[in-house]
């Protein structure tokens, strides 16, 4: 199995752009989950999804970003447009249902956004 | 909301030292999971305790869970420079958040050769 696929690994962009995280989770994974790592705040959950719905959004920090999640194989988190306050890791990761309840959470590798 | 508090924030030890990290939860949890993220890297699962004064050992690495629930520990005996990362614990939510893990903001060893 390849493990969950993130993209891009780094992005260095200019306050003002859109940037587009995309993320692949586990195939047969049920929840998929985004996060923001920085020093300060530590990991941060943003926003996750199960079976394609988002279910809890209430960790994204304002309007400027948003996630989707069309498919059970392709997500989304969007920040536009993008400020300087957003440099930091941002992980996906996908879990399966096998226990009813909290399963293990199987992280992608990150993308390390720097907005200038 | 629910609060997941992890102490030390960092550690420093000789190679060959035990570690151990703490963490205490706001609530009562159903069960508790702890990730190493190395540096660079991503956090990666190692464990999870669901029983109420649950231990469980891998290799050097001994995971406790408290009887209330409430409280666990990670100890690392005789530590190597392999041990060099950021241990989190991780709480479930409640009811309709169950799904949801609440991080600790981590202990961050670092292992002098």
């Amino acid at each position: 199995d390849a493990g969950v696929i993130q993209s891009p690994r780094h992005e260095v962009t200019e306050m003002g752009q859109e940037v587009t995280l995309r993320c692949k989770p586990i195939s047969g994974h049920d929840y998929l989950f985004w996060y923001r790592q920085t020093m300060m705040r530590g990991l941060e959950l943003l926003i996750y999804f199960n079976n394609n719905v988002p279910i809890d959004d209430s960790g994204m920090p304002e309007d400027r970003f948003s996630a989707k999640m069309p498919n059970a194989s392709f997500s989304t988190l969007k920040i536009q447009p993008s400020e300087p306050r957003d440099s930091a890791v941002y992980f996906c990761a996908s879990s399966p249902d096998r226990w009813g309840n909290t399963d293990t959470q199987y992280f992608g590798p990150g993308t390390r956004l720097t907005v200038l | 909301g629910q609060q997941v508090m992890q102490i030390p924030q960092y550690q420093h030890v000789q190679e060959g030292e035990d570690f151990t990290t703490y963490c205490n939860s706001s609530t009562t949890l159903s069960n508790i999971q702890w990730y190493k993220q190395r540096p660079g890297g991503h956090p990666v699962f190692l464990i999870q305790l669901v029983k109420s004064g649950e231990v469980k050992k891998q290799k050097r690495l001994t995971f406790q869970f408290g009887e209330a629930k409430k409280n666990s520990s990670l100890h690392i005996t005789a530590t190597q420079t392999t041990d060099v990362g950021t241990y989190f614990c991780a709480g479930p939510g409640s009811g309709a958040g169950s799904y949801q893990l609440t991080f600790g903001k981590g202990t961050k060893l670092s292992v002098i050769p």
